[in-house]
This record gives structure tokens, sequence and C-alpha cells, in this order.
């Protein structure tokens, strides 16, 4: 089965740190990406996490626990500009076509 | 130039009307998929296809039919539209790697049906 949890929303200040948390149950588990979507655009890759532990790519991180099947993106030095959605996406094994499947997102607002 | 193209971006359309959503892409990718967005329910797979020869149903293909006509060109189309299937649709594409799926998308379409 495939079952993806996030926070629906989360409000931060300019120049804070932010931690997003995701849990997933997910057949065939094969990796967990992290997308960034603002408003009426396409997701845009930030993050992927095959193995456990903290994965850092700038002002962003993102760790993974396979055994607690667990993981969050941390947002360092917040930017107004980093409002928008984040979804958290497991994904599948070749038996599911390799499909990423999606948490409801959330949505991150930034504030001055 | 974008690598993933959606047309159209926007359409307005009625009850039992036939839509064709078309995606392209020029990343030379194999694989293609399909998906909906709806507010508070995120993004969910439609169909997918890993070749031209090769389309898959997703969680909610219900409604829907898919077309690859070449590598690079995948279309969605609803055969009579009904107004629940008013949506945001994106394309997306990866390359053929085993254990590794990193999707790129297209700009969406945002489709409305009265």
């Amino acid at each position: 089965g495939q079952n993806i949890d996030q926070p629906t929303e989360m409000t931060a200040t300019e120049g804070a740190i932010v931690q997003i948390n995701c849990t997933y149950q997910t057949s065939g588990f094969n990796g967990l990406f992290w997308y960034q979507q603002h408003a009426g655009e396409a997701p845009t890759f930030l993050s992927y996490n095959v193995l456990d532990g903290l994965e850092e790519k700038g002002r962003f991180s993102s760790f993974l626990s396979r055994s607690k099947g667990y993981s969050y993106l941390l947002l360092k030095e917040l930017q107004m500009k980093d409002s928008a959605s984040y979804l958290c996406a497991a994904s599948a094994g070749v038996d599911s076509g390799y499909a990423l499947n999606f948490g409801k997102g959330t949505s991150l607002l930034v504030t001055p | 130039d974008a690598d993933v193209t959606q047309t159209p971006r926007n359409r307005i359309t009625k009850t039992g009307k036939r839509i064709m959503l078309e995606c392209s892409q020029t990343k030379g990718h194999d694989r293609m998929y399909w998906y909906r967005q709806d507010p508070g329910l995120g993004l969910r797979l439609i169909y997918y296809s890993f070749d031209v020869k090769d389309i898959n149903k997703g969680e909610i293909s219900d409604g829907y039919s898919v077309s690859r006509q070449a590598q690079a060109k995948f279309s969605l189309s609803l055969e009579s539209a009904i107004p629940n299937q008013t949506a945001l649709y994106f394309c997306a594409t990866s390359e053929r790697q085993v254990n590794y799926n990193e999707q790129f998308f297209g700009p969406g379409t945002r489709l409305t049906v009265l």
C-alpha cells in the first residue's frame, strides 16, 4: 500500500530554520524525493535520499530513516521566495513502474 | 527552451465533450507519466508509459485514456469530460534507470469542465 503523510501548513520567519517532516509506507520502497512547487507552477526537484542519513545541498538538507519510514526536509536561512508547497514523494519499485507516490504537500509561508 | 511542454495550458470545456491534452519532451527520456493535482489531494498518477509499446494504468485511470505516439509524445484523453475532472494536469518524464526515478514536470494544463 501507499501512504504518505506530511503537515498541511507551516509558517516560519525570514532567516530562520524550518523542518518539514514526512512519514511514508510504500511497497517496494526505492527512495524518497522532495519537490518544491510554487502556486500554479510545476514541481521542481530538490533532493533524493535512498540510504539512511543526511544529504546536504546548500540551504536545503534532507534526511531519511528507512527503518522508521521517516524523512525530513530542512530549510535554513529562510528567504521570502521559499514560500511554496513542499512535496514528499516515495518512489516505488519496478512492479509499480517506479511511480512516485506523493504526499498532499506542505504549504510553507515565510513571513518578514 | 522548455524540455517538457504541454498543450493547451488552459482549457475550458463542457460536460460530455472529448478533450485531448498533449505532452512533448526533448529530454530523450523513455518514461512518461500523467498526473492530476487537486487542492488538498496532492498529485495522483493517472497513466504511465515506459516506452511506445508499454502503457500502464495508475491510481486513478477511470475516465481517461492515453496514447504514446512516439518516444517524445504522450497524450491524455478524456472521452466524455465530467465536472469532477476539473483539475491541474501535469506530464512528467524520467530516464530509463534502475533504482532512480527523478521526474521532470511540464508546466501543467489547467482544465475546467463546466
